[in-house]
């Protein structure tokens, strides 16, 4: 049982690049999020969807697009890769609400823009 | 604007002691908190959580409180483990959503 898989492990982008960051989980879950660490700042979410078919904006979404392709993927782009966008990306999931379970998630993007 | 704070980087425990990470909040919405721990290079595990209802919930070594008055929540880890070596953050929901607002996290170093 996989969990919650992000791809790639690892992405150095030049300023003005894009990219797309995959994520896939295999728990029959609902709702699905993406948060970036920075240090000192803990995680912060970017953008989540409840469920298939919507998606929201979370603390800090400008530079990023989404989509949930499917019950399973949610997917990240970048369309213009800027420094400040660099850091570790974690992908998550949950059944349903926080109160239902915790978040599931993946082991991280490490993204360097130089 | 921070809403949840750790304000502890760091702490050292010998093994077996007790550790006793702290967390405070300022938004009075949420009304349930979490904890994660998280290895290096691997993604958040959750720890323990307690609702806005309750002032404890306990799981074997762990323990958490909340002060709903002082917007003050602690995790306590009896006895501590060097496994328990990680890096805690807690985190705080408004509502039933998996928006969670994350602290800036505590590094534990249990010393053998």
């Amino acid at each position: 049982n996989a969990g919650v898989t992000q791809t790639p492990k690892f992405q150095v982008l030049k300023t003005g690049q894009s990219m797309t960051l995959q994520c896939a989980q295999d728990m029959n879950h609902n709702s699905m999020y993406w948060y970036r660490q920075d240090p000192g700042m803990g995680l912060r979410l970017i953008y989540y969807s409840a469920s298939e078919g919507t998606t929201d904006k979370g603390e800090v979404p400008n530079g990023y697009n989404v989509s949930r392709l499917n019950k399973r993927e949610f997917s990240l782009r970048l369309e213009s890769a800027a420094p400040s966008q660099t850091s570790v990306y974690f992908c998550a999931s949950t059944w349903g609400g926080i109160l239902n379970s915790a978040l599931h998630f993946g082991n991280g993007t490490r993204l360097t823009v130089t | 604007d921070q809403q949840v704070k750790q304000n502890s980087p760091s702490l050292s425990v010998q093994e077996g002691r007790i550790s006793i990470l702290n967390c405070d909040y300022t938004n009075s919405m949420f009304d349930y908190f979490l904890w994660y721990k998280k290895y290096p290079a691997e993604g958040p595990t959750f720890l323990i959580s307690i609702s806005s209802i309750k002032d404890k919930n306990e799981d074997g070594r762990f323990t958490v409180f909340l002060n709903k008055s002082a917007k003050h929540l602690s995790l306590h880890i009896v006895p501590s483990q060097p496994g328990d070596s990680a890096v805690y953050f807690c985190a705080a929901s408004a509502g039933n959503t998996g928006k969670l607002i994350f602290g800036q996290g505590t590094t534990l170093q249990v010393k053998p």
